[in-house]
C-alpha cells in the first residue's frame, strides 16, 4: 500500500515569497492534516480536511496561510508571503474518518532565508 | 488546557541498556495516546495507541504502557537501530482529529 506521499521534499525561498506544498493521501483515506514541524518541537496542527471540507483551522495564520482539497482527494498549502520564522518541516497526515491512527509523509523541509 | 511534556529532551543508551521515555499529559478527555517514532529526514512512523489506564502494547524491544497522567515507553536490551526521536501525542474527545504532540525524547543507542 502506498504511503503519504508530498513534495517537493526540500524548498528555500527569500522572506516575502510565496511557496506552496503539495500532498496526496493513502487512497481511501477522507481525513487530510497539514502539520508544521518546527526544528526541536513536535508537530502542531495547521488545518484538518474531511474529504473537500475544513473540519479545523482554528491554528493556521489565515493572514498568510492558505489550504485547500478541492476534489477530496489531495491537497496544497500555501504561503503568501514567507516569514522567517515559517522555516519549519511542513508534514501532511491522513487517516479514515473517525480513524484514530494518523499516517505521516516524509514532509517538506521549507528554509526562509 | 490540553498539554503533552516528553522527558528527557534526549537520551543517551549503551547497546542492551534498558530504559524508560516519559510522557506527562493534561486532556480533558483522553480519546487516545499516541506513540510514534521519527528518524531523520522522515516523517513520524505510527508505533503504539494506547485508550485506557492499565493498558498495555509491545511491539519488538519496545513496550508502552499507560496511567490516567503519562505513558511510558520501556526499551528493552536497545539496539543501534532504534535510535530516533520518540514523539508522543494525545487525541482528545474534544478536539476533532487534532493530535497535540509533545516535544520529542531523542533517542541515542551506541554500540
Amino acid at each position: 500500500e502506498a504511503g503519504v506521499a508530498q513534495s517537493p521534499r526540500y524548498k528555500i525561498i527569500e522572506k516575502r515569497q510565496s511557496v506552496a506544498f503539495w500532498c496526496n493521501p493513502i487512497s481511501g483515506h477522507a481525513t487530510l492534516y497539514w502539520y508544521q514541524q518546527i526544528l526541536g518541537q513536535g508537530p502542531k496542527l495547521l488545518i484538518q480536511f474531511q474529504n473537500n471540507g475544513v473540519v479545523d483551522d482554528s491554528q493556521l495564520p489565515k493572514d498568510r496561510f492558505s489550504a485547500e482539497r478541492l476534489k477530496g482527494v489531495d491537497s496544497t498549502l500555501k504561503i503568501q508571503p514567507a516569514k522567517l520564522e515559517d522555516s519549519a518541516v511542513y508534514l501532511c497526515a491522513s487517516s479514515f474518518v473517525g480513524g484514530n491512527e494518523q499516517f505521516f509523509g516524509p514532509g517538506t523541509r521549507l528554509t526562509v532565508l | 488546557e490540553d498539554q503533552v511534556t516528553q522527558s528527557p529532551e534526549a537520551l543517551r543508551l549503551q547497546e542492551g541498556e534498558s530504559s524508560s521515555l516519559n510522557c506527562s499529559y493534561t486532556v480533558s478527555g483522553l480519546r487516545g495516546l499516541f506513540w510514534y517514532r521519527q528518524d531523520p529526514g522522515k516523517g513520524p512512523e505510527f508505533l503504539f495507541t494506547l485508550y485506557s489506564a492499565g493498558e498495555e502494547k509491545e511491539k519488538e524491544r519496545l513496550k508502552a504502557t499507560l496511567t490516567k497522567k503519562e505513558s511510558f515507553l520501556h526499551i528493552t536490551a536497545p539496539k543501534p537501530e532504534d535510535s530516533a526521536t520518540y514523539l508522543c501525542a494525545v487525541h482528545a474527545w474534544n478536539q476533532g482529529g487534532k493530535l497535540i504532540f509533545g516535544q520529542g525524547t531523542e533517542l541515542s543507542v551506541k554500540p
